[in-house]
């Protein structure tokens, strides 16, 4: 099976836009969940999708939104973008949510000048 | 924060040598997990260990758990170049969303 594939790798934005990114999980997984990595506040949970509904949020603005297609795939939007959201954006799926552990993709590496 | 926390920040040793990292959390969990990540790539899961365990082997990882200190510790033995990664704890207290800890850099010199 394939894995966990983000779009695009790397993004290079100015701040005050908005950006896009995009997940597709492994073939047959239902649940997709978005984090955050920055070295000064790490790994940071951003929220989870299964089947098409947010089921969890962390805590961040609501300039952080995400949706779920159908077919499991998922996006997720940063509108007005600070210099603060340069960051890895990590994607992880599962195949449902009594599966305990996640797999990750490569991440987006996103840069806001 | 809830974030975890671990240490230590940065280890460096040499190819053989058993490589000991240390993660403490802040609430109850269900379970907690150890991911490496190479090199600011996705992470990769190593283990699982359940609330209800206290150890746990895999291949050459050894995975302890004591609830009481809310603490674990990942044992990687005979250690290779190629462990060379960050390694992060991470918890899931049955919110559905891992809690990472700060995560311990590995340097294994051949």
């Amino acid at each position: 099976k394939a894995g966990v594939t983000q779009t695009p790798r790397y993004l290079i934005k100015t701040r005050g836009q908005q950006v896009t990114l995009s997940c597709s999980p492994i073939s047959g997984h239902r649940s997709v969940s978005w984090y955050q990595q920055t070295p000064g506040q790490g790994l940071q949970f951003l929220f989870e999708y299964f089947s098409e509904t947010q089921r969890n949020k962390g805590n961040f603005p609501g300039r952080f939104s995400g949706r779920q297609f159908s077919n499991s795939r998922s996006e997720m939007n940063v509108s007005t973008l600070e210099l603060g959201d340069s960051a890895l954006y990590l994607c992880a799926s599962r195949a449902s949510l009594a599966q305990e552990t996640q797999y990750f993709g490569p991440g987006t590496r996103l840069l806001v000048l | 924060s809830q974030q975890g926390e671990e240490d230590p920040q940065a280890l460096s040793i040499q190819e053989g040598e058993n490589a000991t990292m240390n993660c403490s959390y802040k609430t109850s969990i269900n379970n907690l997990q150890w991911y490496r990540q190479n090199s600011g790539r996705g992470l990769v899961h190593l283990i699982l260990i359940r609330s209800n365990e206290r150890e746990k082997h895999s291949g050459r990882l050894r995975v302890t758990l004591d609830t009481s200190k809310k603490s674990s510790s990942l044992l990687i033995t005979a250690s290779r170049a190629a462990d060379t990664a960050s390694y992060f704890c991470a918890t899931d207290d049955n919110t559905d969303k891992l809690i990472f800890g700060t995560g311990t850099r590995l340097q294994v010199f051949p």
